[in-house]
């Protein structure tokens, strides 16, 4: 079965410092993966994807992922962090295998922005 | 705004009364699904509709809640006899068909749900 997990639940940067996290992914085909953000009691949406065509990732607001196989990792970074990047971010998997695509995400990870 | 649209944004209910969200998905998208958030969690997979077919549903579903997509646009999410258990943010999301693995789903913003 597929599944992502995410590293710490918790992440906490200093404006303009960089921002890093976690995700692992486990999967017995290549998998499909994405990191979505989510605000307070909004919905998530999608800073990027991993689509097979390259393994570094850019998506919106700065942000970047690499793929690597070899440590089953999709880590997002993003070089200077701003006070606007304080959200909740989740990383998941699609899961094409089923035929639905449905996602499975990890448990999220807050991230916190000190001024 | 034609993103995923979702009502009630809130709803407040008593144990044991029944409720029903409703989804509008993007026009022309195919796949939409149900999630559940619980606080501190990632979205849970409920179940998913190809056009008016569910196809999928998880075991997280009881047989509490329904799902329905009539003519393959909206659908809505019935819960019966409302547990406190049943107090989450229910999420929809849609998605085209045709795209294979790189289909990407938009996610409404939400119904929170409070049992009280």
């Amino acid at each position: 079965a597929q599944s992502v997990t995410q590293l710490g639940s918790h992440v906490s940067v200093s404006e303009g410092a960089l921002v890093l996290l976690r995700c692992n992914y486990s999967s017995s085909v290549p998998p499909y993966l994405f990191w979505y953000v989510q605000y307070p009691n909004q919905g998530l949406q999608l800073l990027l994807k991993y689509t097979s065509a390259a393994t570094l990732v850019k998506g919106i607001n700065g942000f970047e992922a690499e793929f690597k196989k070899s440590e089953t990792s999709f880590h997002l970074t993003k070089p200077s962090a701003h006070m606007s990047d304080a959200a909740e971010y989740f990383c998941a998997v699609s899961d094409y295998f089923s035929g639905t695509y449905k996602y499975i995400f990890g448990t999220g990870t807050r991230l916190k922005v000190l001024a | 705004d034609t993103g995923v649209s979702q009502n009630p944004r809130h709803k407040i209910t008593k144990r044991g009364q029944n409720v029903t969200f409703r989804c509008d998905p993007i026009s022309e998208h195919n796949r939409l699904y149900w999630y559940r958030q619980t606080l501190g969690q990632g979205p849970e997979f409920l179940t998913y509709f190809q056009n008016e077919a569910q196809l999928e549903k998880s075991r997280l579903l009881s047989d509490r809640f329904s799902a329905e997509r009539p003519k393959g646009s909206f659908s809505t999410l019935e819960i019966q006899r409302t547990e406190q258990g049943d107090s989450a943010m229910y999420l929809c999301a849609s998605s085209p068909t045709g795209e294979g693995v790189n289909t990407e789903a938009f996610f409404g913003q939400g119904t929170r749900l409070t049992v009280v």
